[in-house]
């Protein structure tokens, strides 16, 4: 099946630094990714979506000039938090969905990176 | 802000018992998913439903689609403790998937 990854897995980095998040699409192209968080024990909110080749689309209270989103190809999106602070400590999950038409509206998830900001 | 509300929330129950989570929202999804979440895990798909009234089986989960497709339900039967997770609807509109509220099962031997 399709395979989407996230890398890094895990990061803990200090406050007021950058941290980037990777999400890759293995085995297909993905036109679109979203970027999702959560909080423990509760669902996944939409932070943003993802076109490639253009700016990304965010969802209202997220700040974009925080969290910086660039799909620079049909494979690759990043997330990047910038000036991170403690309450930015979170699970961080992207998904990707398919070139339209070869799968339907399918999306899949990458395995979640792991931010905690000290 | 929810589009989609899932209930119950929470829900613990015994081994051999069967269940169903109900997923609902005032708008209308042209497609909708079901995922199963473990801990620090990206969510795992389960099933795709398009067509309203759609009901598909995956073994002991049967899953179907609102005839308005403004709803979906997710019924387990005799749930055994490795369905313990949490599970997610997602309803796809607008180019986006928006997930539901999701409940949180727990499955005891």
């Amino acid at each position: 099946g399709a395979v989407v990854s996230q890398h890094p897995s895990w990061v803990i980095c200090k406050s007021g630094t950058s941290v980037k998040i990777e999400c890759r699409s293995l085995d297909f192209q993905a036109t679109t990714m979203f970027w999702y968080r959560q909080f423990p024990k509760q669902s996944l909110m939409l932070m943003a979506t993802s076109n490639e080749g253009s700016k990304a689309t965010y969802e209202q209270g997220v700040e974009k000039d925080k969290f910086l989103i660039n799909h620079a190809s049909l494979t690759l999106s990043t997330l990047t938090v910038t000036s991170a602070h403690p309450e930015d400590s979170s699970f961080y999950i992207c998904s990707a969905r398919r070139r339209p038409g070869s799968s339907g509206n399918t999306i899949y998830f990458g395995e979640g990176s792991w931010l905690t900001v000290v | 802000t929810q589009l989609l509300e899932q209930s119950p929330q929470f829900l613990s129950i015994q081994e051999g018992e069967n269940l169903t989570v109900y997923c609902n929202s005032s708008s209308v999804f042209s497609s909708l998913q079901w995922y199963r979440q473990e801990p620090g895990e990206g969510p795992v798909l389960l099933v795709t439903v398009v067509t309203g009234g759609e009901v598909k089986k995956l073994k002991r989960l049967t899953f179907q689609f609102g005839d308005a497709r403004k709803d979906s339900s997710l019924h387990i039967t005799a749930a055994q403790p490795g369905d313990t997770g949490l599970y997610l609807c997602a309803g796809y509109n607008f180019n986006k998937f928006y997930f539901g509220s999701g409940t949180k099962l727990n499955v005891k031997p």
